[in-house]
């Protein structure tokens, strides 16, 4: 079975600084994909950025990396130049092919201005 | 750029009384999920749908609960018995295979 775990249940940053988010999760599969979802107070889960297993280089959308060290299992989220709209709870998840995403505890990121 | 529509956006009922929350998926997506999350909490898988049936479900998915695709677009969630516990955010999301799911915007349901 698939378990995520974040271990950091909340985290605080200066904005325009940067701020790395634990993941590690556990999987007996070798094909899998991961991910980083972000929920602002609205609620609404949004795609931050996602990794597929099989490709070695790290993720990166625009300020949001990821360092994805597959042997240790780990999948870090990276935020660069912190901005007051970043503040939200962000969640990681796992999923094998078509199958349910498996999601973390989730981490409460507040942005100090 | 396309979304995935969940209606009402807020629902109220009283306990014991069934409630259907409703959502359009995308009209390329082949895999359609049920998802809820208890305030506060982690967000929680609850069933999977693939060619117009169940393809996994959880062990939270018990006979109070039922999906439905009755029209090819329309994906639904049915609860038949609301307990006060139902009482979460319920987000529909659909995908592909190989790409992140688009979640909608989530009904919450509160149930008194």
């Amino acid at each position: 079975a698939q378990t995520v775990t974040q271990s950091q249940p909340e985290m605080s940053v200066q904005e325009a600084e940067t701020v790395t988010l634990s993941c590690t999760y556990d999987t007996s599969e070798s094909d899998y994909y991961l991910f980083w979802y972000k929920q602002p107070p609205s609620r609404q889960m949004i795609l931050v950025i996602r990794q597929e297993a099989y490709k070695q280089q790290n993720a990166t959308e625009n300020r949001f990396s990821v360092n994805f060290q597959k042997a240790a299992k780990s999948f870090s989220l990276k935020i660069s130049d912190s901005q007051l709209g970043d503040a939200a709870m962000y969640f990681c998840a796992s999923r094998q092919g078509a199958q349910k995403l498996v999601f973390g505890q989730g981490t409460r990121l507040t942005i100090n201005p | 750029e396309p979304e995935v529509t969940q209606t009402p956006s807020h629902q109220v009922t009283q306990m014991g009384q069934e409630v259907i929350l409703r959502c359009v998926p995308i009209s390329n997506h082949l895999y359609f999920y049920w998802y809820r999350q208890i305030l506060g909490q982690k967000v929680e898988f609850l069933v999977s749908f693939y060619n117009n049936e169940i393809s996994e479900k959880s062990e939270i998915f018990d006979d109070q609960f039922s999906v439905e695709r009755p029209d090819g677009s329309n994906f639904t969630l049915k609860i038949r018995s609301t307990k006060l516990e139902d009482s979460a955010m319920y987000f529909c999301a659909g995908g592909g295979t190989n790409y992140g799911y688009t979640f909608g915007s989530g009904t919450r349901l509160t149930v008194v």
